[in-house]
């Protein structure tokens, strides 16, 4: 079993839809999250940071960690053709440890 | 918000050469620096921790030969793939740690290398 299980997608939805984006994890000791945004053929770029459980907004993005549950969730509100990417979750125990990556998730907006 | 930049965005070198790819942190001191490689559609895989001033940790199965990791400064990390094959031909990714402190860290990206080896 990986230790951060993510839905590779393709998640396609129309324009101006609210996107659910998710990833499970199997080890207890995570506390920090992130969600990263990557383009093709471009560098991860940063979204989203959260340490330990609840929720987090900036503009259209929502993070929310439920730590009870091993499960993380970005939620993208107004989606845009823009928005269209591949969104990967990352977590890591400490600040000292290794980041862990989910697979990503290809997502899709429609116009 | 921290840039990291990444040079060569991309390079196509015969078989048996060695490329140079470098990583900067344009307006922060990175202590840590992290080497990735992406094969399409997946996601990233670890290669080495880069730190300045010692020696970079390569995970297991990266051979530390093959890729050299040069992290001279607080703002320069090099990645060399030396004697390249096709089979290294790949998309390299560096990232650098920015500390924001009260113990937190943020991890930013450069914009990646895509190598083709013929």
């Amino acid at each position: 079993q990986k230790e951060v299980e993510q839905d590779p997608g393709p998640l396609s939805v129309p324009e101006g839809a609210i996107v659910s984006l998710n990833c499970t994890y199997s080890n207890s000791a995570f506390q920090y999250f992130m969600w990263y945004r990557q383009y093709s053929r471009k560098g991860p770029e940063l979204l989203m940071y959260t340490y330990s459980s609840g929720n987090k907004e900036d503009g259209r993005f929502t993070a929310q960690v439920d730590k009870s549950s091993k499960y993380i969730s970005l939620f993208i509100r107004d989606s845009q053709p823009s928005d269209s990417a591949t969104y990967l979750c990352a977590m890591r125990r400490s600040s000292a440890s290794k980041i862990i990556f989910g697979s990503g998730t290809r997502l899709s907006i429609r116009p | 918000g921290a840039v990291v930049s990444q040079h060569p965005s991309r390079v196509i070198c015969k078989s048996g050469t060695s490329v140079k790819i470098e990583c900067r942190s344009l307006d922060f001191q990175a202590t840590t620096m992290f080497w990735y490689r992406q094969f399409p559609k997946q996601s990233l895989m670890l290669m080495a921790t880069s730190n300045e001033g010692s020696k970079a940790t390569y995970e297991q199965g990266v051979e530390k030969d093959k890729f050299l990791i040069n992290h001279a400064s607080l703002t320069l990390s090099t990645l060399t793939v030396t004697s390249a094959h096709p089979e290294d031909s790949s998309f390299y990714i560096c990232s650098a740690i920015l500390e924001t402190g009260q113990g937190g860290e943020k991890l930013f990206f450069g914009s990646g290398t895509q190598l083709s080896v013929l």
